[in-house]
């Protein structure tokens, strides 16, 4: 009964590299979320999922690129990462994404850009 | 969006009760209150949510004001393991949550 991994855990790369976080769920839920939170604030909306093949724009997508071909994947790629997206991010997953849905958190990436 | 406001931080007692507020005065009718902590920088670990009654789990109660302006999630007898990061984001419509800053909950033997 894994729920919702992220990978990897921890991640340090450097300016203008492209660098791919994972997120998995193992519920079937519809509806998947990137968050990024940095240090002494709350957590941010990047993009989010409604089903496969159906993403859309958040708070803050600017620099991010999202796909999601399967259900149970949502990865998120910086494509020329910069220090200003040194973060924690987090993936979280909904069943239909209405207001009633509880939203189940990843454990975080904790990325670093050098 | 809704947005939220908390105290920065609150302490509280071993084995009292811990009352934290917070105020969501532009919500819309149809817009829930979550209620989230958050331990040492793990991801947000769902307590609570609610639309205008008040609500109880195993883990806290919240109770939302008539106005619905404002909230209150209680933890009945807080431990040392209460000690987070709480955030109380609302969600649209369309499921999105919105989180403020959260206030840090200090519970103290």
């Amino acid at each position: 009964d894994a729920g919702i991994t992220q990978s990897p855990r921890y991640k340090i790369t450097e300016t203008g590299r492209q660098v791919t976080l994972m997120c998995h769920q193992t519920w079937s839920h519809s509806y998947m979320f990137w968050y990024r939170q940095d240090l002494g604030h709350g957590l941010r909306l990047i993009y989010y999922s409604a089903a496969a093949d159906i993403t859309d724009k958040g708070e803050v997508p600017d620099g991010y690129v999202v796909s999601r071909s399967k259900t149970e994947n949502f990865p998120l790629t910086l494509e020329s990462a910069t220090r200003s997206q040194t973060s924690v991010y987090f993936c979280a997953s909904s069943e239909l994404g209405l207001s009633t849905d509880t939203q189940y958190f990843g454990p975080g990436t904790r990325l670093t850009v050098l | 969006d809704a947005k939220t406001t908390q105290p920065p931080s609150m302490d509280c007692a071993e084995g009292r009760a811990a009352n934290l507020p917070c105020n969501h005065s532009t919500i819309s009718g149809n817009e829930y209150v979550y209620w989230y902590r958050q331990i040492h920088s793990q991801g947000p670990q769902y307590i609570i949510h609610g639309l205008k009654n008040n609500e109880t789990n195993e883990m806290a109660s919240l109770i939302i004001t008539e106005d619905r302006k404002s909230s209150t999630l209680i933890l009945p007898h807080a431990t040392l393991r209460d000690t987070a990061v709480y955030y109380c984001p609302i969600a649209s419509n369309t499921g999105k949550l919105i989180f403020g800053q959260g206030t840090t909950l200090q519970v103290k033997p």
